[in-house]
């Protein structure tokens, strides 16, 4: 069964400097990969996503994630905090299926505070 | 174009009572899919509906159920509320010809079971 592993449930930074955020999933095939990012009282927005090709892929708000089949990990990074990055991030992934929805496995998520 | 919309926002509901949950996806979506997310356990995958059928199933007891209408629009029904059912409920609608394609998600509803 799948599973995902996120290290540290909870990050901080100081503004300006760099944001990583640890996933490890469990997969016997490597699964689609995706990183969610929760602000409060809102739902999911998609940072990125793997799917195949390039490791090293570019989301939105400056964010980007590699991933390493022989680590099974796809950590999230950004070079340089901003106050407005404050939130949850989840880390997740679904089993390569066609014609059919992505079940989502998520990790517990990493809540990231940014101090002035 | 309008985002996912879910209703009601929140709910207050007590105990052996049953509840409906509403989730109108983006247009031209089929596929929606609703997941639990309480602070226990995290983010949990419920069901997902395509063209009217499920497609799949987490691992819920059968109080918890769902359907959708031919427009898209899906319901989740909870029957016989437990406290450990409150949580936040998200719906999540995507194109779903393949599961690499973005699920988007509504705002959710907050259920709180007395």
């Amino acid at each position: 069964a799948q599973s995902v592993t996120q290290l540290g449930s909870h990050v901080s930074v100081s503004e300006g400097a760099l944001v990583l955020l640890r996933c490890n999933y469990s997969s016997s095939v490597p699964p689609y990969l995706f990183w969610y990012v929760q602000y409060p009282n809102q739902g999911l927005q998609l940072l990125l996503k793997y799917t195949t090709g390039a490791t090293l892929v570019k989301g939105i708000n400056g964010f980007e994630a590699e991933f390493k089949k022989s680590e099974t990990s796809f950590h999230l990074t950004k070079p340089s905090a901003h106050m407005s990055d404050a939130a949850e991030y989840f880390c997740a992934v679904t089993e390569r299926v066609y014609n059919q929805g992505g079940k989502l496995i998520f990790g517990q998520g990493t809540e990231l505070s940014v101090k002035p | 174009k309008a985002g996912v919309t879910q209703t009601p926002r929140y709910l207050i509901k007590t105990r052996g009572q049953q509840v409906t949950l509403s989730c109108s996806p983006i247009s031209g979506h089929r596929s929606v899919s609703w997941y639990q997310q309480t602070p226990g356990q995290g983010l949990q995958f419920l069901f997902e509906y395509f063209s009217e059928t499920q497609r799949n199933k987490g691992n819920f007891p059968g109080r918890f159920s769902g359907r959708q209408f031919s427009n898209s629009r899906s319901e989740m029904n909870v029957s016989t509320l437990e406290l450990g059912d409150s949580a936040l409920y998200l719906c999540a609608s995507s194109w779903a010809t393949s599961s690499y394609n973005e699920q988007f998600f509504g705002p959710g509803t907050r259920l709180t079971v007395l």
